[in-house]
């Protein structure tokens, strides 16, 4: 088991380009979540997939904000004509699930730290 | 929908000391509750969990947390702090019909003196 591993785990670009940060899960683990944290806060919700489908989006996942999952394994996470706004750490979890129950734990990468210039 | 208040912020405490993290939940259906730990630069580890049964929860790291339903609360407590224990505390809840999808309280910083 070696853990939730997220690249880049910083990344400076200027305002207006793509950036773009991929996650691999805990082998095995079929539920794959991204986080978005800023300086001071909790995570919040992004997206979440269970295999290779994208099942929620939070309204905070803009137009410019894409995420996949192919083959249910890794994922990625592109952020178009990057904003200002967009500056935090992007943090990617996955859990296994469990007779459909919620409750599992879920693991957490070290994050990815976006600043935009 | 679910939310969680974190009630403080920031909590000094000196080495060895007991200390309580407080955290309030609201949900009008049943919930799992969680506290993760962040240590700097690093991303969040779970420190304990309640899903069920007895309402007291016991941890990694000497931490434990007693979940009050009629008070809606999840407090986490140690009753000894070192100095290593460092870090930002998060309280997070899911519906317990749910997918893990974790509702983030705004963490409290926990700052052990010497």
């Amino acid at each position: 088991d070696t853990g939730v591993s997220q690249d880049p785990r910083h990344k400076i670009t200027k305002r207006g380009q793509n950036v773009t940060f991929r996650c691999d899960p805990i082998s095995e683990h079929n539920r794959l979540y991204w986080y978005r944290q800023t300086l001071g806060q909790g995570p919040e919700f992004l997206t979440y997939f269970q295999n290779e489908a994208q099942l929620e989006k939070s309204r905070l996942l803009s137009d410019r904000f894409s995420a996949e999952r192919p083959k249910g394994s890794f994922s990625t996470l592109e952020i178009q004509r990057t904003e200002q706004g967009d500056s935090a750490m992007y943090l990617c979890a996955s859990s296994l699930a469990s007779g459909g129950k919620a409750g599992n734990t879920i693991y957490f990468g070290e994050g990815s730290w976006l600043t935009v210039v | 929908a679910q939310s969680v208040t974190q009630l403080d912020s920031q909590v000094p405490v000196f080495e060895e000391a007991p200390v309580e993290l407080r955290c309030n939940y609201s949900s009008s259906v049943s919930v799992y509750l969680f506290w993760y730990v962040q240590y700097p630069n690093q991303g969040l580890q779970l420190l304990l969990k309640y899903l069920s049964g007895s309402t007291l929860v016991k941890g990694i790291n000497g931490f434990e947390a007693e979940f009050n339903k009629s008070q809606t609360s999840f407090h986490l407590r140690k009753p000894s702090v070192h100095i290593s224990d460092t870090a930002e505390y998060f309280c997070a809840v899911t519906l317990s019909g749910g997918y893990n999808k974790l509702i983030f309280g705004a963490g409290t910083r926990l700052a052990v003196h010497p």
